[in-house]
């Protein structure tokens, strides 16, 4: 049972503009919801990280933003550059396991052409 | 501060085999948990250790077994392999406390023949 759906699958962007990916969980326990970024032969790196009682955060170019009632969660890149282009994971966790046991969504390749 | 570092980086064995796979955490932190993920796949969690105890276990058989060492090293062992363990095995170390962060090693890939 896939607990965490993410799409696209893969997107291409224009240098500049914005890069949207959307995820979308079914376990109403989930209270922190993480982006990672991984590049080819690296292991994921944190991106931005949010919890339920904000609906955005925002760090530099990067944007969540959170819908509770409809249980999406959403990355916006904002002035998508070329070294954005890797795979991008959302992720969700429970509260009994901490931060630590993370359910992962399936990835979306993010190539930004110049 | 060192970073998550995992040996060996790439890995070739034959189905029915064992396998080792080691982890040194981060400087400071105390948690380590490992994730498979397969090709074209998100990361799937295998188990957590803390306090050298298992502390969380995902959906995996009992022959994926791990160890966490008093320096807070951590291996992950694997047991009769089968063409479909074939993945990158990540492992991650944390404090733990909330809201800490995962901070993942560059994996082990592991193909089994």
């Amino acid at each position: 049972q896939q607990q965490v759906k993410q799409s696209p699958q893969s997107l291409i962007v224009q240098k500049g503009g914005i890069s949207i990916i959307n995820c979308a969980y079914e376990n109403t326990a989930f209270d922190y919801f993480p982006w990672y970024q991984q590049f080819p032969g690296k292991g994921p790196a944190l991106l931005i990280a949010i919890r339920p009682d904000v609906s955005e955060k925002k760090e530099g170019r990067f944007t969540i933003s959170f819908n509770k009632s409809a249980k999406q969660f959403s990355l916006h890149i904002m002035d998508s550059q070329p070294g954005d282009s890797a795979t991008y994971f959302c992720a969700a966790s429970e509260p009994n396991f901490g931060n630590e046991k993370l359910t992962f969504g399936t990835g979306t390749r993010l190539t930004i052409i110049p | 501060e060192t970073g998550v570092t995992q040996s060996p980086t790439h890995l070739i064995k034959t189905r029915g085999q064992q396998v080792t796979l080691r982890c040194s955490s981060q400087s400071g932190h105390n948690t380590v948990s490992w994730y498979q993920q397969a090709l074209g796949q998100g990361p799937q969690f295998i188990f957590q250790y803390y306090r050298e105890e298992e502390n969380g276990r995902g959906n995996f058989p009992p022959r994926f077994s791990g160890l966490q060492f008093p320096n807070y090293s951590s291996e992950l062992n694997v047991n009769a392999l089968e063409l479909d363990d074939s993945a990158l095995y990540l492992c991650a170390s944390s404090l733990q406390v909330a809201n800490s962060p995962l901070h993942f090693g560059n994996g082990t890939r592991l193909t089994v023949t």
